[in-house]
């Protein structure tokens, strides 16, 4: 299975701020990468696919760029509803898998 | 507007049986590859199963190859997760989400239920 490592794990940033949160794949995936919003006590939301590729309705202040085995994800200006859990995925090959998660916290 | 809803969660003694249900609406349900994931209690996300549009091809974790079995009647619109002996690992948070489209996009998930709560617990 493809393991997925995200960093950092939790992060305090105020609103304004700008954001980059890595992901890291046990092999390359060839941008075949995911990433997901989770607010608590909901389900999760995506937000980019194919690494780059912004889902429809989601704020353009998130992007996501990489290649290979390593992947970020942007927020340009953190907004107060961006503060949530936010995982990494990877569906290059089967079992799809997940990244730990990346807790964004008010500063 | 698509809806995923979840049902069937509960609480279990390990060893024991549930089956969860999903009711899909407002997309042509026949035409999506359908997924499990779960979600233990504060813990991350973790894909269970999929099975494909036409049900002939179906895929498990290896944490639940053999005690659980995943289902879909494109009639009724429904997916389901059959799950059997049960144990304290399973206790999750387990979510119905669809399948993004066809090929590798199969499995990036567009549309999430609200979850369903399953608890083991002697």
């Amino acid at each position: 299975d493809i393991q997925m490592t995200q960093s950092p794990s939790s992060l305090s940033a105020s609103v304004g701020d700008r954001v980059t949160i890595t992901c890291r794949a046990s092999q390359g995936i060839r941008n075949s990468l995911a990433w997901y919003q989770q607010k608590p006590g909901k389900a999760p939301k995506l937000l980019l696919y194919g690494a780059s590729r912004l889902e429809s309705g989601v704020p353009s202040r998130f992007s996501g760029s990489g290649s290979g085995t390593d992947y970020t994800l942007t927020i340009s200006s953190l907004q107060p509803e961006d503060f949530a859990t936010y995982y990494c995925q990877q569906y290059y090959s089967s079992p799809p898998t997940f990244g730990q998660g990346t807790k964004v916290e008010i500063k | 507007e698509v809806q995923l809803v979840e049902s069937g969660g509960g609480l279990v003694k390990p060893g024991g049986s549930l089956r969860l249900s999903c009711a899909a609406s407002g997309f042509t349900f026949s035409s999506y590859n359908m997924n499990w994931v779960r979600q233990a209690p504060g813990k991350g996300l973790e894909w269970v199963s999929s099975i494909i549009s036409s049900n002939t091809y179906i895929n498990y974790a290896d944490s639940v190859k053999g005690r659980f079995t995943i289902s879909r009647d494109n009639a009724k619109n429904s997916l389901y997760l059959q799950m059997n002996s049960l144990r304290a690992e399973d206790t999750a948070v387990y979510y119905c989400a669809r399948g993004m489209g066809l090929g590798p996009r199969s499995n990036v998930f567009d549309y999430w239920g609200q979850g369903t709560l399953v608890t083991v617990s002697s």
